[in-house]
């Protein structure tokens, strides 16, 4: 199976540290697409960010960065500065044909 | 807009009944999947349903099943209950394809005894 790995179960960390989740991903595809989803206590999965496999160019959206790296099939997702509010668990996924995997989460906590 | 909406929230059955769980994509989208969040194993795909077909499957056994109706809503149906099939059963929708971005219901609790 071509799985995605999010090897970090659980990660605790104290307000405004940064905090880096990973994710490696294993495809045969050229073409797929990583995602990142969050799912706050409310139960809700939200989309954070949709990168393909020919966008390498990694982003930043305010306190949220993520770096693409095809060399080493990783998708990792940096929080600079967290907040209690970024406490959630955080999946990565991987789509390439009719193929949807997501990883098995992990969950942050930010304590004040 | 709405969003993607699932009914029940809550649902109670025991071993061996059947559960029918509902999802209403978003207004456009004619893609719906289904995912089974248990606890402790993350989120498992299940189902996807584009313009009334089913286009792929998860590794599950046959009892669990679906369809998509003409206004692109969507069933899941679970039978034979299993204790192990207590889980969070969360519905998306996309436009058209996998490689879109999926927006999710809040997910039914299916709780077996």
């Amino acid at each position: 199976a071509q799985k995605v790995t999010q090897a970090q179960t659980e990660i605790s960390v104290v307000e405004k540290e940064d905090v880096t989740l990973d994710c490696v991903y294993e495809t045969r595809d050229t073409t797929y697409y990583l995602f990142w989803y969050k799912q706050p206590p409310s139960g809700e999965l939200v989309f954070l960010i949709r990168r393909n496999s020919f966008d390498e160019q990694n982003e930043i959206s305010g306190r949220y960065s993520w770096n693409f790296q095809k060399s080493t099939s990783s998708f990792n997702f940096t929080i600079t500065a967290s907040q209690v509010v970024d406490s959630a668990v955080y999946f990565c996924a991987r789509h390439n044909n009719n193929d949807m995997r997501f990883g098995a989460g992990t969950r942050l906590t930010v304590k004040p | 807009e709405a969003g993607v909406t699932q009914s029940p929230t809550h649902l109670i059955k025991t071993r061996g009944q059947q559960a029918t769980l509902r999802c209403s994509p978003i207004s456009g989208h004619t893609s719906v999947y289904w995912y089974q969040q248990a606890l402790g194993l993350g989120l498992q795909f299940l189902l996807w349903y584009d313009e009334g077909e089913e286009r792929n499957r998860g590794n599950f056994p046959p009892r669990f099943s679906g369809r998509q109706f003409p206004n692109y809503s969507s069933e899941l149906n679970v039978n034979a209950l299993e204790l192990e099939d207590s889980a969070l059963y969360l519905c998306a929708s996309s436009l058209t394809s996998a490689a879109k971005r999926q927006f999710f219901g809040p997910g039914t609790r299916l709780t077996v005894l």
